[in-house]
């Protein structure tokens, strides 16, 4: 059974730090890596994609690596930003478009 | 495009009673529908999957029973959850998947969520 585990749990850092966001998986069997944002009480809003072919993706100040042999993904965030608070979820997907969700990193970004 | 609506955005009952739930694909069909629950500061776990026409398939330990799935038309699914309790409460989210070719094939576009809350 897929297990994905997201590591920190929750990072508080000021503005205009670089972060990273690290996401692990069990089974290495997969056909996409995404990355979601969160905000709290709300839906998901998809980041990047990663397909099990890609080594990287890269959306603005967001940059998402995969290594899928070794089970592991980075989202790393340049120059955050307050708007970047959330929590932020990795998920994978493997078997007939199935998706399993990390429990989320919660990010804060202070002025 | 590729934008799912759910309704309500929250809905609060009273224990015992059954509430439904929409999930719209709005601007493209969708064969497949799945449905997660989330508990605060946990992960969205998948509850089923939901195909178009047909039965829907449930993940270990969700009470088909309670938890009815209607994937009626291409665009609209529903789950209505009977005799609720204060344990169901939780924030419902669906996701919708585009035919295999169309916009990715195999990506899945989330609604905003249901915040239901049982008295």
């Amino acid at each position: 059974k897929q297990e994905v585990t997201q590591i920190p749990a929750a990072l508080s850092v000021p503005e205009g730090e670089n972060l990273v966001l690290n996401c692990s998986f069990t089974d290495s069997a997969i056909y996409n890596l995404q990355w979601f944002r969160q905000d709290p009480g709300k839906g998901l809003t998809s980041l990047l994609l990663i397909q099990s072919s890609q080594r990287e993706q890269t959306s603005g100040r967001l940059n998402a690596s995969l290594d899928k042999s070794s089970g592991r993904s980075t989202l790393y965030i340049a120059a955050s930003q307050p708007g970047d608070s959330a929590t932020y979820l990795c998920a994978v997907m493997s078997g007939y478009s199935t998706l399993t969700f990390g429990k989320g990193t919660m990010l804060l970004v202070s002025p | 495009g590729a934008v799912v609506s759910q309704h309500p955005s929250w809905v609060i009952c009273k224990s015992g009673t059954s509430v439904k739930i929409e999930c719209r694909s709005l601007d493209f069909q969708a064969t497949t529908m799945f449905w997660y629950r989330q508990f605060p500061k946990q992960s969205l776990m998948l509850m089923a999957t939901s195909n178009e026409g047909s039965k829907a398939t449930y993940e270990q330990g969700v009470e088909k029973d309670k938890f009815l799935i209607n994937h009626a038309s291409l665009t609209l699914s529903t789950l209505t959850v009977t005799s609720a309790h204060p344990e169901d409460s939780s924030f419902y989210i669906c996701s919708a998947m585009t035919p295999s070719g169309f916009r990715g094939g195999d990506t899945q576009y989330f609604g905003p969520g249901t915040r239901l809350t049982v008295l």
